[in-house]
């Protein structure tokens, strides 16, 4: 029972390029997250599912868009990086909506030049 | 969305027990309350969370007050793995998104 897997967990892109962040959980659970993370910051929400084939916005989904095709896998791709994306990336699930804790992956370290 | 507030930073002796107190004054009826800490690098790590009863784990106590406004984390005999950002969070009624604040950075002494 791995719990959330996120892969890369180092990646360094240049302004512009794109790439696909991608997170699998083995849990059976129905809600996953993706969160960024940036130093001396709490961690805000980028978007959420609240099951396979759903996605929705959290509170900075600007410039980032994700996929649930299975319910094991979220993955967040960032069409064309600017340097304002450099953070950690974190990814979490959670069994259902309420009174059920998020588990989180260890993060995905992103640089933008 | 209920808000709360914890103190930017506190030091813990080894071996002491650790209080780590929450205000969450505007709290709703439907909010639970939960915890989570995250050491340096690593990605959070849920702790416990209640919603009006004190609950207990292998990890923690978590007291919440009677008219719910604020709690306080209690982590029995504090270890130097104890170190870390502790946070406390509301849940939103509309569902398990939860918001992450600046939390309170516990450093263990020896």
């Amino acid at each position: 029972n791995a719990g959330v897997t996120q892969t890369p967990k180092f990646r360094v892109l240049k302004t512009g390029q794109s790439m696909t962040l991608l997170c699998a959980q083995d849990m059976n659970h129905e809600y996953m997250y993706w969160y960024r993370q940036d130093p001396g910051m709490g961690l805000r929400l980028i978007h959420y599912s609240v099951g396979e084939g759903t996605t929705a916005k959290g509170e900075v989904p600007d410039g980032y868009n994700v996929s649930r095709l299975k319910k094991q896998n979220f993955l967040l791709g960032l069409e064309s990086a600017a340097p304002s994306q450099t953070s950690v990336y974190f990814c979490a699930s959670s069994y259902g909506q309420y009174n059920s804790p998020l588990h989180f992956g260890n993060g995905t370290r992103l640089t933008v030049t | 969305d209920a808000k709360t507030t914890q103190p930017p930073s506190m030091d813990c002796a080894e071996g002491r027990a650790a209080n780590l107190p929450c205000n969450h004054s505007t709290i709703s009826g439907n909010e639970y309350v939960y915890w989570y800490r995250q050491i340096h690098s690593q990605g959070p790590q849920y702790i416990i969370h209640g919603l009006k009863n004190n609950e207990t784990n292998e990890m923690a106590s978590l007291i919440i007050t009677e008219d719910r406004k604020s709690s306080t984390l209690i982590l029995p005999h504090a270890t130097l793995r104890d170190t870390a950002v502790y946070y406390c969070i509301v849940d939103r009624a509309a569902g398990n998104k939860l918001t992450f604040g600046g939390g309170t950075r516990v450093l263990v002494k020896p």
